[in-house]
This record gives C-alpha cells, sequence and structure tokens, in this order.
C-alpha cells in the first residue's frame, strides 16, 4: 500500500504558467481533500471531493480548480499561477465520518511550490 | 467562529515533559485530534479524544479536554529528540458534513 502519493514533489513556476498537481489513493476513500501550508497559518482547505465526479470550495478556493474523475485520483489545477500561491500543498483522504466514529485523515507527503 | 488557536513555538529539554495547548471555539464539535508532521512530510494522526470524555492516555500521550474551557492539551512525557516536530490539534463536526478543522500548528523543538 503507497496509501497517499502527490506528483511532482517540488515545483518553481513563472508568474501566469499553469500547472497540475496529482494526487492518488489506494486505501478506496471516498473523501479527497486539498490544503496549503503557510507558516503561521496552519493547513487551510482549497477544494474537496466526498466521491467520483463532485468537488466543492473550501476555504480558500479563488485561484484553483480540482477535478476527480476517478475515485482515486484527485487533481488540483492552478489556471495563472501568482506569487500569492507560493506554498506547500498537501491532498488527503478519508472515509465519510460516521456517527459515533472518529475520522482520520491520511495525508501526502506534500508538494513544494514556488512562484516566481 | 470556528478557530482553533496554538502557540507557535514550543521548546523542552530531553527528558522533560512537554505540554502543547489549543483552544477552539465551536461546541458542536464531536471529535478532537492531534496530528504530527514531521519535517518534510505529511500530517499523521497522533491520537484522539472523543468530545464526551476529560482524559485520554496512550503510552507516553496523555490528552486532556476541557469542554467548558474549550480547551484541549498534548501532554508528552519523557520528550525524546525524536519528537520534534510540529503538532496540530484539529476538531471535526457532527456524522454527515466534510468539515475537519486544522490549529495553526505548534513546532516543538527538543533540545539535547
Amino acid at each position: 500500500n503507497a496509501g497517499v502519493t502527490q506528483t511532482p514533489k517540488f515545483r518553481v513556476l513563472k508568474t501566469g504558467q499553469s500547472m497540475t498537481l496529482l494526487c492518488a489513493q489506494d486505501m478506496n476513500h471516498e473523501y479527497m481533500y486539498w490544503y496549503r501550508q503557510d507558516p503561521g497559518m496552519g493547513l487551510r482547505l482549497i477544494h474537496y471531493s466526498v466521491g467520483e465526479g463532485t468537488t466543492a470550495k473550501g476555504e480558500v478556493p479563488d485561484g484553483y480548480n480540482v477535478s476527480r474523475l476517478k475515485k482515486q485520483n484527485f487533481l488540483l489545477g492552478l489556471e495563472s499561477a501568482a506569487p500569492s500561491q507560493t506554498s506547500v500543498y498537501f491532498c488527503a483522504s478519508s472515509y465519510p465520518q460516521l456517527a459515533g466514529s472518529y475520522n482520520e485523515q491520511f495525508f501526502g507527503p506534500g508538494t513544494r511550490l514556488t512562484v516566481l | 467562529g470556528e478557530d482553533v488557536e496554538q502557540s507557535l513555538f514550543l521548546s523542552v529539554r530531553e527528558g522533560d515533559s512537554s505540554v502543547i495547548n489549543c483552544t477552539y471555539t465551536d461546541s458542536s464539535s464531536t471529535y478532537l485530534y492531534w496530528y504530527k508532521q514531521e519535517p518534510g512530510a505529511g500530517l499523521q494522526l497522533l491520537t484522539y479524544i472523543f468530545s464526551n470524555m476529560d482524559m485520554k492516555q496512550d503510552q507516553r500521550l496523555t490528552v486532556l479536554l476541557n469542554k467548558k474551557d474549550k480547551h484541549l492539551s498534548l501532554r508528552i512525557a519523557d520528550t525524546q529528540t525524536g519528537d520534534s516536530a510540529i503538532y496540530f490539534c484539529a476538531e471535526t463536526k457532527p456524522s454527515g458534513t466534510y468539515k475537519y478543522i486544522f490549529g495553526t500548528g505548534t513546532r516543538l523543538k527538543v533540545l539535547a
């Protein structure tokens, strides 16, 4: 079991360039999430998905788009990168939270993105 | 509001106890969690506590929950250099929602 994997690990972009971050999980989780981590701000949710073919906005969705064409993959796109999107991006996955049960999120190793 | 607050840094000597604190604002939270992030890695679940519990112990880890004050703490006994990491507290809402709110993270540095 690879768990949650992210591609690429590092990337440097110029302002205005586009790119796609790929997240894959092999745990058959329904829910998948994209977060960004910035110093002193913790983790902020960008977009999430509760199942194949569905996506929804999180706390900081502007400037990002996502797609979940297959249950195991969740893609995060930056159409026109800006320096404010310099961050570390984490993908996570989980089962749905059930009544009376805790809910663990499983995280990928992160993608460090720098936008110049 | 749904803020989860933590102090940013904590430094302790090897062998001492570490106490990492967290305050949250939403009293409807059902579970509260502690995640650990080692350098260059993603977060991993360390422990969790159900909201109707006051305390949970798991080997060197003790979680205390004060619902009245909305305060959560993580105590690490006999802190080791391998415990150096960022620790995040987090809360989840009742079932049927996706929401998982993370705190700002506390960077623990263990001095040899």
